[in-house]
This record gives structure tokens, sequence and C-alpha cells, in this order.
């Protein structure tokens, strides 16, 4: 398997445009998770879905940031309109079960100017 | 109130020397137990895991944690640092709360490995 696979790796664009993450999880794991790292904040847990569906979505910022999974293979991160203090790394990981271990894609570094 | 407490944001060893990054939680419930590991520009790996079986953990490259519920602690160790294990370690707990996992990550402790 190829693991997670994010898209795309890097991201500039310009305050108030729509920015649109992407995540392809493990084959077989029923969870997906997206994370933002930044210096300040540290690892932040946004959203998590099990078997497609929204579970915990207490850690999205606001109204701005929004998650979709429409099936298994397939999640997106979007964010409109983006503000250059979502400039961070968004990390996506997939996990067999909730409590197993998670693995991570390699992050998309977003950057909003 | 769960909480993890990562309780040094630095540690700096020699080469060879031992490791000790040291781990605090709070948690109501009996939580599962993590540490992963974060090399530079890369995303997180798992180290160990504990979900209630053996105390003592033994996870990859020859770290090891031992789960301590008096003291509510989950230091992670390793006997000997090599120049690899540069990088940065979170400690993470997860816990079930209102029928759903929330996963409580702790502040980070970045190692440095002196020659």
């Amino acid at each position: 398997d190829a693991g997670v696979i994010q898209s795309p790796r890097h991201e500039v664009t310009e305050m108030g445009q729509e920015v649109t993450l992407r995540c392809k999880p493990i084959s077989g794991h029923d969870y997906l998770f997206w994370y933002r790292q930044t210096m300040m904040r540290g690892l932040e847990l946004l959203i998590y879905f099990n078997n497609n569906v929204p579970i915990d979505d207490s850690g999205m910022p606001e109204d701005r940031f929004s998650a979709k999974m429409p099936n298994a293979s397939f999640s997106t991160l979007k964010i409109q309109p983006s503000e250059p203090r979502d400039s961070a790394v968004y990390f996506c990981a997939s996990a067999p079960t909730v409590t197993y271990e998670q693995y991570f894609g390699p992050g998309t570094r977003l950057t909003v100017t | 109130a769960q909480s993890v407490t990562q309780l040094d944001s630095h540690v700096s060893v020699s080469e060879g020397t031992p490791v000790l990054l040291r781990c605090n939680y709070s948690s109501s419930y009996s939580p599962s137990l993590f540490w992963y590991v974060q090399h530079p520009n890369k995303g997180l790996q798992l180290l160990l895991k504990y979900t209630s079986a053996a105390t003592l953990v033994k996870g990859i490259n020859g770290f090891e944690a031992e789960f301590k519920k008096s003291e509510t602690s989950f230091h992670l160790t390793k006997p000997s640092a090599h120049m690899s294990d540069a990088a940065e370690y979170f400690c993470v707990v997860s816990v079930l709360m209102d029928s759903s996992y929330k996963l409580i990550f702790g502040s980070g402790t970045r190692l440095l490995v002196r020659p």
C-alpha cells in the first residue's frame, strides 16, 4: 500500500481565496483524521470520520472550514475564504480503529499571503 | 478534564547516552497512550502504544515506555541515543468521552542529539 496520500504537498494562495486539501486514506481503514500543525498551537485535531461519517468536528476552528468524505477512499478539507492565520501544515491520517495506530500522510504546507 | 503534559519542550543528550522524555496524563477513564515521532518535514510515525495490556511497552528503534497508573505517567526511554533519533516526540492520549474518542496531543518534546 502506498500509505496515506495528500495533495497538494505545498499550496500558496492569497487571502480570500478558496483552498481545497485532499486526502486518500489507506484502503480498509475505517477512520480518517484531519490535523493542523503550527508553531504557536502545536498539533490540533480538526475533525475525524468513521465510515465516511463525521464523528467529532469540535476542533474545526470556524465556519470557514469544512470537511467531507464522499466515499471510503477520499476526503477533502476546504477553507473558504482563506486567511493568513490559516497558514499551517495540514495532516491527514487514517486508522483501522480509533484506538489503533494512526498512519499519517506527508502533510500539506499551506501559506496564505 | 483530560490532558497530556510533556514536561520538557527540549531535551539534549550526547550520542550513546540514555534518553528520557517525560509525559504525564490526566484522565478519568482508562486511556490508550501513544508516543509518536516526527522528523523534520515529515508526518508523524508511531513509536509505541499502550492499550491496557503489558505496562512496559516496547516500540521501534529501541524505544520503550512504561505505563505507571499510580503516577499517571508514560515516560519514553531509550538506553543509547543515536544521531538519527533527533526529532520531535509527541505523547498522545486516546480517551472515550460522550460516545466519541478524543485524541489529546502533548505539546511535543524536541530531542537534540550531540555527536
